[in-house]
């Protein structure tokens, strides 16, 4: 059984560049949640989806986030403008109806 | 706004050394609360959950977690740690429901021979 996917693993962009980062979650999961860490702290949330809603997005830190999930299974994080507070792993993570999150491996981003 | 409190940001251990890591958070109502670890190059991995019942929980790999709603507090204990303990351990929150987590900073264990 595949767990959460996520691409790229690393991904380097220099200040100003768009990013998109993809999470592919576990088959058949309603939730989405995408959490960002930085170094040396716990996963801070970003946004949630059920499904192909986006409940909640009050951790998003600026309007240059974006995040969508059009046909309720991939979502993408969408990143414009990076800059080098931007830098941090990217967490996704998918759960069923009944909770219990499970997450991917994360992708790092690093704004140059 | 709920929050997490992890007192511990490293500790370090011999291997047979008992464990306790604290975890305190600020929600008063009805919670759910998870201990996660992150091994080096690795997602995060549940070790244990607690949504109701029986307040002393068993994980994976010889963990435990005590639920004292009184503290507000979800310690996680280990009677003896092995080098291949040696990881990022942290704590979360949620509200009852489908809500997002709320992570503690994580307590980074490192376990010497």
């Amino acid at each position: 059984g595949a767990g959460v996917s996520q691409s790229p693993r690393y991904k380097v962009a220099k200040r100003g560049q768009d990013v998109a980062l993809r999470c592919d979650p576990i088959s058949g999961h309603v939730s989405l949640f995408w959490y960002q860490q930085a170094l040396g702290q716990g996963p801070e949330f970003l946004t949630y989806f059920q499904n192909e809603a986006q409940l909640d997005k009050s951790g998003l830190p600026s309007d240059r986030f974006f995040a969508e999930r059009p046909e309720g299974s991939v979502s993408t994080l969408k990143i414009q403008r990076t800059q080098q507070e931007d830098s941090a792993v990217y967490l996704c993570a998918s759960s069923p109806v009944t909770p219990g999150l499970h997450f991917g491996n994360g992708t790092r981003l690093t704004v140059t | 706004a709920q929050s997490v409190s992890q007192h511990n940001h490293h500790v370090i251990l011999s291997e047979a050394a008992s464990l306790e890591l604290g975890c305190n958070y600020s929600y008063g109502g009805t919670v759910n609360l998870f201990w996660y670890v992150q091994y080096p190059g690795q997602h995060l991995q549940l070790l244990l959950k607690y949504f109701s019942g029986d307040p002393l929980v068993k994980g994976i790999k010889g963990f435990e977690a005590e639920f004292i709603k009184s503290k507000f507090s979800f310690n996680l204990r280990k009677p003896s740690v092995q080098w291949s303990d040696t990881a990022e351990y942290f704590c979360a929150v949620r509200e009852s429901g489908n809500t997002p987590l709320v992570f503690g900073k994580g307590t980074r264990l490192s376990v010497i021979a």
